[in-house]
């Protein structure tokens, strides 16, 4: 069966430090992957996803990248943290378009 | 611009009832539709996924689609306490665009009172 992991579960950064936040799966192959935030009082937010190694697409604007450095490999990155970057990041992943996307356990985010 | 419509709650609904969980979308070309369940603290966890209008049941859920009214439900017979958490809406914008990611509504808080 298929699992993903996401980690750290929990993470506390100075503003201005970098953040790299790692999910892999593991059972499927070529899986869609995506990278999506929860802020206090809002909905799920997405922010990147992935059909393949290399091909990433952004859907917000703002100082995070990410990458797929692998096929089940996803990472989400920031060179400079900022105050708003808090919040819930959480990992998915879909056998292709149009199916359900299963989460990993999430990061929580906590800048100082 | 997508979005995805919810009644944020609570919703309070007695121990053995049904409850009802409401949601709208804007975009009428929408392929896809999910529920997920997130208690509080955990990530999301999908419970139903509907494709064609009509119901679709699995044990206690039963998931309602309208694509005609842009409208999605959930029941959820014989309520437990453990039912009780956000449910989400989910939607898949377009077709063909699962890659493009699903589009999440704020989430219903539902509360089964014992």
């Amino acid at each position: 069966s298929q699992t993903i992991h996401q980690w750290p579960a929990t993470l506390v950064q100075p503003v201005g430090s970098p953040l790299s936040l790692e999910c892999t799966v593991e059972g499927t192959s070529n899986p869609n992957l995506y990278w999506y935030r929860q802020a206090a009082g809002r909905g799920l937010q997405l922010l990147f996803y992935s059909v393949g190694i290399g091909q990433i697409s952004s859907e917000v604007p703002q100082n995070l990248s990410a990458s797929r450095p692998q096929d089940r490999q996803f990472i989400l990155s920031s060179k400079k943290l900022l105050l708003s970057d808090s919040g819930f990041y959480l990992c998915a992943w879909s056998v292709r378009t149009n199916q359900p996307q299963h989460f990993g356990d999430g990061t929580r985010l906590s800048i100082l | 611009q997508k979005e995805v419509e919810q009644n944020s709650g609570p919703l309070s609904v007695p121990e053995g009832a049904i409850a009802s969980l409401n949601c709208t979308y804007s975009d009428r070309g929408s392929q896809s539709f999910f529920w997920y369940r997130q208690y509080s603290g955990k990530s999301p966890e999908l419970i139903m996924s509907i494709y064609s209008n009509g119901d679709k049941e699995d044990g206690r859920f039963t998931a309602q689609l309208n694509k005609a009214s842009q409208y999605v439900s959930l029941l959820i017979r014989d309520s437990q306490p453990s039912d009780s958490a956000t449910y989400l809406c989910a939607v898949n914008p377009e077709a063909g665009g699962g890659a493009d990611g699903l589009t999440f509504g704020k989430g219903t808080h539902l509360i089964i009172q014992p």
